[in-house]
């Protein structure tokens, strides 16, 4: 398999422009999880999904921030407008069944830069 | 919510060298995972490991859970082995499946 897929890998945009970021989860995979990378808060959990559904979304830090799963393997999570501080790496991982007992797959990362 | 700490923030090490990577946390756990997140972004899940101890070469784990804390063992440190360590854990709530709160990491520095 191969492994998460997250695009792109890299994007800047201004202040102010609609960014999607993409996943495809590791076929197979039951539940589909964002997660945003900053040097000042870490590693945070935003929105994850069990069958296409979204589950838990309080992660999400405003309105601003929007995430889809129209199919098994497809994700969007979507900024409109964005903001500087929305720089991040946001992450997409995957995995086989709830936790406990599974472990998450990361995909590679979208470094999005917000000037 | 659940906190999680991670120590030593930084480690440097000479390659050859053994260390030992401490996460206490706050509640009650029933998912708790290593990541490796290398000098290029990539996460990579090292362990699960709620509670024992696994092995996998080089590495090693044990979580004591009574007592809240995990361990990870690096043994003959490689310059490969650079990188943040994390520890994540998802607390003991029926609603909170797949919640992973992680630390904020160990920065781990190997020289040749």
């Amino acid at each position: 398999d191969a492994g998460v897929i997250q695009s792109p890998r890299h994007e800047v945009t201004e202040m102010g422009q609609e960014v999607t970021l993409r996943c495809k989860p590791i076929s197979g995979h039951d539940y589909l999880f964002w997660y945003r990378q900053t040097m000042m808060r870490g590693l945070e959990l935003l929105i994850y999904f069990n069958n296409n559904v979204p589950i838990d979304d309080s992660g999400m830090p405003e309105d601003r921030f929007s995430a889809k799963m129209p199919n098994a393997s497809f994700s969007t999570l979507k900024i409109q407008p964005s903001e500087p501080r929305d720089s991040a790496v946001y992450f997409c991982a995957s995995s086989l069944e709830a936790p406990p007992g599974d472990t998450q797959y990361f995909g590679p990362g979208t470094r999005l830069t917000v000037l | 919510g659940i906190q999680v700490e991670q120590s030593p923030p930084d480690l440097i090490l000479q390659e050859g060298a053994n260390s030992t990577l401490r996460c206490n946390f706050s509640d009650s756990v029933n998912n708790l995972q290593w990541f490796h997140q290398n000098p290029w972004g990539q996460l990579i899940n090292l362990f699960y490991i709620p509670s024992g101890t696994k092995q996998n070469g080089r590495l090693s784990a044990t979580t004591v859970a009574t007592e809240r804390y995990s361990l990870l063992y690096i043994s003959s440190s490689q310059t490969t082995d650079s990188g943040v360590y994390f520890c994540a854990v998802e607390i003991e709530i029926g609603t909170s499946y797949g919640k992973l709160t992680f630390g904020q990491g160990t920065i781990l520095t190997v020289h040749p």
